[in-house]
Order: C-alpha cells, then structure tokens, then sequence
C-alpha cells in the first residue's frame, strides 16, 4: 500500500528564511506527486505536482519541489517565505493509474513577521 | 473555488443521530472523493466516486455510506453518528483518476461536524 510521511509536524521560521518540507513516500513503481496548501480556514490548493520529466518540479508562489527518486522523496522548498505563507502545507502520492491519492499528515507553517 | 459547494459547513450532532452532507460539483468531473481531516493525521480516503451509480471504500469508510446517484452530486451519511466522527470533511472532484498526467483534483472549502 501507498503511505506518505511529513517528518516535519510545525516549523517556524521568520521571514525572507528559506524553507524545505520534506515528504517521503514509500511505493515501488511509477508514482505522481503534488503538494497542497491550506490556508487558515480554507480549503486545500493544489501548489504543484510532479508527473514526468524535469524532477526540479515550479509550482505558483514561488514554491518548488525536487522528485529524488532514489531517495523516494518529494521535498518543498522556497527561498524566501512571507508571513503570508503561514500555512498548513501536505503532500500527496498517487501511483499512475490509481485512482485516489494517498496524503501525509501535514506540516504546520508558521511564519513570523 | 466556487466549483465544489459542501453543505452545511457546521453541524453539531448527538451521538446516534443521523445526517447527511451533500457535496455538488458544477464542472462535470467524473471522480468524486469524500476526506476526513483530523489533527496529526492529514487527509483520510473515506469513500469515493468514479461515476455516476459507483461508489467505492477508502481508507476509513466505517460508519459512513455514501450515494452517487447524479453525476454532479455526492452524498455521505453518518447513519448513528459517533464522537469518534467529529472531523473536517472535504469533498473532491477531479476528471482524471488521482494518477492520470491531467488531472487536478478541486476541493470543497469544508464542513465542520462535531458529535456530542
């Protein structure tokens, strides 16, 4: 079975610090990957996903994620974060071809002004 | 996300009581989902819909049934609701399977159920 694990449950950084939110998966075939925000209240948006190709994965507001798939990871990443990045961040994995996704538990973002 | 409506967005409930949430999508997707969201434990696969008349169990579909009968709509029942069933629901809709290259799954902005 597909499981998904966020080792990082609250991280709090202050702001224009750089950010990487691990995620690791554990599946032996072809996978797709996202990450998804949800912000105080609301509901979750997609961020980016990884299907094929170039591994170095951009997503919108500026976050990024590299699929190391030796390592069966899908880390997050952004240079700079805003206090407006205080968020509740998770990722998710779908082997191709299934039909749901599978998410990790979350990691809570605080970002301080 | 005004694709995706959940009602109601709050509820309380007695334990043992019955109720349904209602989950409507306007983008003619195929793939329905129904979540729970609990602290410490991320997003759970309750039941989920490929079409319309199929219905399927996720990770956690004790204590639920759901019904699809129109392709726009996804209902999940609590039938004797449990403390144990206080969450955040979410629905979702996406056109492709979760793995297909295309595919983008849109969530509902949540209900609140709280069992006493």
């Amino acid at each position: 079975a597909q499981s998904v694990s966020q080792h990082n449950h609250h991280v709090i950084l202050s702001e224009a610090a750089s950010l990487e939110l691990g995620c690791n998966y554990s599946y032996g075939g072809t996978v797709n990957l996202f990450w998804y925000v949800q912000y105080p209240g609301q509901h979750l948006q997609l961020l980016l996903k990884y299907f094929s190709g170039d591994p170095l994965v951009k997503g919108i507001k500026g976050f990024e994620a590299e699929f190391i798939k030796s390592k069966f990871s899908f880390n997050l990443r952004k240079p700079s974060v805003q206090w407006s990045d205080t968020a509740e961040y998770f990722c998710a994995v779908c082997s191709t071809g299934f039909q749901k996704l599978v998410f990790g538990t979350g990691t809570r973002l605080l970002v301080s002004p | 996300n005004a694709g995706v409506t959940q009602t109601p967005k709050f509820r309380v409930l007695k334990t043992g009581q019955s109720m349904t949430l209602l989950c409507a999508q306007d983008m003619n997707h195929e793939y329905m989902y129904w979540y729970r969201q609990d602290p410490g434990m991320g997003l759970r696969l309750i039941h989920y819909s490929v079409g319309e008349g199929t219905t399927a169990k996720g990770e956690v579909p004790d204590g639920y049934n759901v019904s699809r009968l129109k392709k726009q709509n996804f209902l999940l029942g609590l039938e004797s609701a449990a403390p144990s069933q206080t969450s955040v629901y979410f629905c979702a809709s996406s056109t492709h399977p979760g793995g297909h290259s295309g595919n983008t799954i849109y969530f509902g902005e949540g209900s609140w159920l709280t069992v006493v």
